[in-house]
């Protein structure tokens, strides 16, 4: 079984651009959450999506959005790009269903630098 | 507001002896709590998970214990291996009705010394 994907896998951008990020999940799989992660902080919650609702949202401004398509592959799109967004970026997909704990698998993640 | 909070950045153990890493959290609603393992250009890698009904989960080498009068987990790796040198993060969750948001720690890195 393929394990979770994401592309690109290295980004450089400027200031004031926008990205998409995108992530294909484990097959079967219908839950997609993303991740930031930035030295000292670990990881923050950005937001999780299922079967293309976004089921719950982490602290992080409008800037930061995203998406579920019907196949559970999803985009992250950050706009109006600051320093301080430079980071990796990790996408985790679960089976998503309720009635016991979903572990979470995690991609290789997206290296964002903006310049 | 660091609800999960891993407050050693580092640690280096001897190859064949116990490794603890620690994890306190302060959120009284997390009831479920994982380990990852992260090595460096690759994503997390789930190692062991503990609900809140037990105070301990064993798998092979790894054991994870809970106290929940003091907030407190760790993780206990025995024998350290070489390849268990890798940043572990201590993760909570809030229940397990398909809410897949994780609180993360800031990590650890384990050093295993040859």
């Amino acid at each position: 079984k393929a394990g979770v994907t994401q592309t690109p896998r290295y980004l450089i951008k400027t200031r004031g651009q926008q990205v998409t990020l995108s992530c294909s999940p484990i097959s079967g799989h219908r839950s997609v959450s993303w991740y930031q992660q930035t030295p000292g902080q670990g990881l923050q919650f950005l937001f999780e999506y299922f079967s293309e609702t976004q089921r719950n949202k982490g602290n992080f401004p409008g800037r930061f959005s995203g998406r579920q398509f019907s196949n559970s592959r999803s985009e992250m799109n950050v706009s109006t790009l600051e320093l301080g967004d430079s980071a990796l970026y990790l996408c985790a997909s679960s089976p998503g269903t309720s009635g016991s704990y979903n572990e979470q698998f995690f991609g290789p993640g997206t290296r964002l630098t903006v310049l | 507001d660091q609800q999960v909070k891993q407050n050693s950045p580092s640690l280096s153990v001897q190859e064949g002896r116990i490794s603890i890493l620690n994890c306190d959290y302060t959120n009284s609603m997390f009831d479920y709590f994982l380990w990852y393992k992260k090595y460096p250009a690759e994503g997390p890698t789930f190692l062991i998970s503990i609900s809140s009904i037990k105070d301990k989960n064993e798998d092979g080498r790894f054991t994870v214990f809970l106290n929940k009068s003091a907030k407190h987990l760790s993780l206990h790796i025995v024998p350290s291996q070489p390849g268990d040198s890798a940043v572990y993060f201590c993760a909570a969750s809030r229940s397990n009705f398909g809410n897949e948001k994780l609180t993360f720690g800031t990590g650890t890195r384990l050093t295993i010394i040859p």
